[in-house]
C-alpha cells in the first residue's frame, strides 16, 4: 500500500500564530483528503485537493503531487483549530479509491 | 447539507457476540466504505462497496466481518463474533465519483465499539 508521513507529530502553538503541516506519500496518488478530528472523534472534510492549491478562510492547502507532498496552512490559528489533522490519499490502483492514512499531526492551540 | 449518519454512536458488547454498525450514507452517492480507527492510531480502511458487491478488502476484513445494503438507504457492518482487539471506532464512507477512481469520501460521526 502507500505508506503516508505527517509532520510534525505533534505542534503546540499561541493562538493567533501560524502553521505548516506536511504529509508526504510514497506513490502516485489521484486522491488527497485532509481532515480534521475533532475532540468527539468526528473527521471534519477540510479539503479533497490531489493536486493544486486550495484556500477556505483561514486554511489552504498545496499538494504538489509531482514530488509527492502535500501542505495544510493553518493561519491565525484558534482554540477550536486544536485536534488531530489526517492527511489520505487514494492511489491509481484501487478502483473505488481507499484511503490510506497518515498517522496525524496533534494540533494544541493554546488562548 | 447532507451527511452520512452512523447509529448507533456507542455500543458495547461481551466478546464472542454480534454486532451490527449502521450507515445511512449521502443519498445520491455511489460508492460506500468502513474504515476503523483504534484509539490513539491513524484510520484505517476495511472494504469498499459498489453496485451491491464488495470491490476491495483489507487483510483487517476477515470472515468475522461482513457488509450489506439491505435496502435502498441504509449500509451496514456486521462483525460475527467480537474479539478484544476489535474495540475502535467504526467510520462510514460514501462518495459520489466523477471520474472512475476520482472521488472526495465523506464520513460519519463514527460509532465507539467497546467488547468486555
Amino acid at each position: 500500500g502507500i505508506q503516508v508521513e505527517q509532520s510534525p507529530p505533534d505542534l503546540i502553538l499561541q493562538e493567533g500564530a501560524n502553521s505548516t503541516l506536511r504529509c508526504n506519500f510514497s506513490d502516485s496518488v489521484n486522491n488527497l483528503q485532509w481532515f480534521h478530528q475533532n475532540p468527539w472523534g468526528q473527521l471534519i472534510n477540510l479539503f479533497y485537493i490531489p493536486s493544486g492549491t486550495k484556500q477556505n478562510g483561514r486554511l489552504s492547502a498545496t499538494t504538489v503531487a509531482t514530488e509527492r507532498y502535500s501542505l495544510l496552512y493553518i493561519s491565525s490559528s484558534q482554540t477550536t483549530d486544536s485536534g488531530v489533522y489526517f492527511c489520505a490519499v487514494g492511489g491509481r490502483g484501487s478502483t473505488l479509491g481507499r484511503l490510506y492514512f497518515g498517522r496525524g499531526t496533534q494540533l494544541t492551540v493554546w488562548p | 447539507e447532507p451527511e452520512v449518519t452512523q447509529t448507533p454512536s456507542h455500543q458495547v458488547t461481551q466478546m464472542g457476540q454480534e454486532v451490527i454498525l449502521r450507515c445511512v450514507p449521502i443519498s445520491n452517492h455511489l460508492y460506500f466504505y468502513w474504515y476503523r480507527q483504534i484509539l490513539g492510531q491513524k484510520v484505517e480502511f476495511l472494504v469498499s462497496f459498489y453496485n451491491n458487491e464488495i470491490s476491495e478488502k483489507s487483510e483487517i476484513f476477515d470472515d468475522q466481518f461482513s457488509v450489506e445494503r439491505p435496502d435502498g438507504s441504509n449500509f451496514t457492518l456486521k462483525i460475527r463474533s467480537t474479539k478484544l482487539e476489535d474495540s475502535a471506532m467504526y467510520f462510514c464512507a460514501s462518495s459520489y465519483p466523477l471520474d472512475r477512481g476520482i472521488n472526495e469520501q465523506f464520513f460519519g460521526p463514527g460509532t465507539r465499539l467497546t467488547v468486555l
